[in-house]
């Protein structure tokens, strides 16, 4: 199975900057999702698209996040500005429907400073 | 009371053990369960698939769900040093497609 590709891996920042985040899901995967999880903690979803529209972002704190997949395969993750609060791993997983399967990437590990 | 509740460990066993791994909820809208194994600074990568009550197998991996009492599990039959990682378990159901993990669970196996 091909792997969702993220990038960058790690990303170290001071605190009040922007960052960004870059998936490329399995190609035709209909289905992508960025989550965020804090150490010790399991997943928990920020933002869910089905092609280039959101269809949740009820959990993502719109005041610094924002998210968007222009043409329906590759998304952004943006956080503006970053809080220490922040530091986490973002993971983008991809399905071909909205119950599927779901396969993560291998994710973006950001550290506020 | 979290929607998924899921004992963080650690777990520590000898090669060869059998490994119980194990997840509770409160959801009765649940209706898709699936385990994930996550390596060290890795993406959760999905182990297994199931969908309402039963068991499947695959390999050495057998998952159970039982809804009645709101109780998933993962067993590891002849676990190798390999199987070292966290299990997360997941679940979904109802109208929002929204996929609730549980904290994970940090298994060592000793060779």
């Amino acid at each position: 199975e091909a792997e969702v590709a993220q990038s960058p891996r790690y990303k170290i920042t001071e605190k009040s900057q922007a960052v960004a985040f870059w998936c490329d899901p399995i190609s035709g995967r209909a289905t992508l999702y960025w989550y965020r999880q804090i150490l010790g903690q399991g997943p928990e979803l920020l933002v869910r698209f089905q092609d280039e529209s959101v269809v949740d972002d009820s959990q993502l704190p719109k005041d610094r996040f924002s998210a968007e997949r222009l043409k329906g395969v590759d998304s952004t993750l943006k956080i503006q500005p970053a809080e220490l609060g922040d530091s986490a791993m973002y993971l983008c997983a991809s399905s071909n429907e909205p119950r599927g399967e779901q396969f993560f990437g291998p994710g973006t590990r950001l550290t506020v400073l | 009371q979290k929607e998924v509740e899921q004992d963080p460990g650690p777990l520590s066993v000898p090669e060869g053990a059998i490994v119980s791994l194990n997840c509770t909820y409160s959801n009765s809208a649940f209706q898709y369960f699936m385990w994930y194994r996550q390596y060290s600074r890795k993406g959760p990568e999905l182990l297994m698939y199931t969908y309402s009550s039963g068991n499947k197998e695959d390999g050495r991996f057998t998952a159970q769900v039982d809804k009645s009492s709101k109780y998933i599990s993962l067993f590891i039959r002849d676990s190798q040093p390999s199987d070292s990682a966290t299990y997360l378990c997941a679940m979904t159901g109802g109208s929002n497609y929204k996929l609730t993990f549980g904290k994970g669970t940090l298994l060592t196996v000793n060779p």
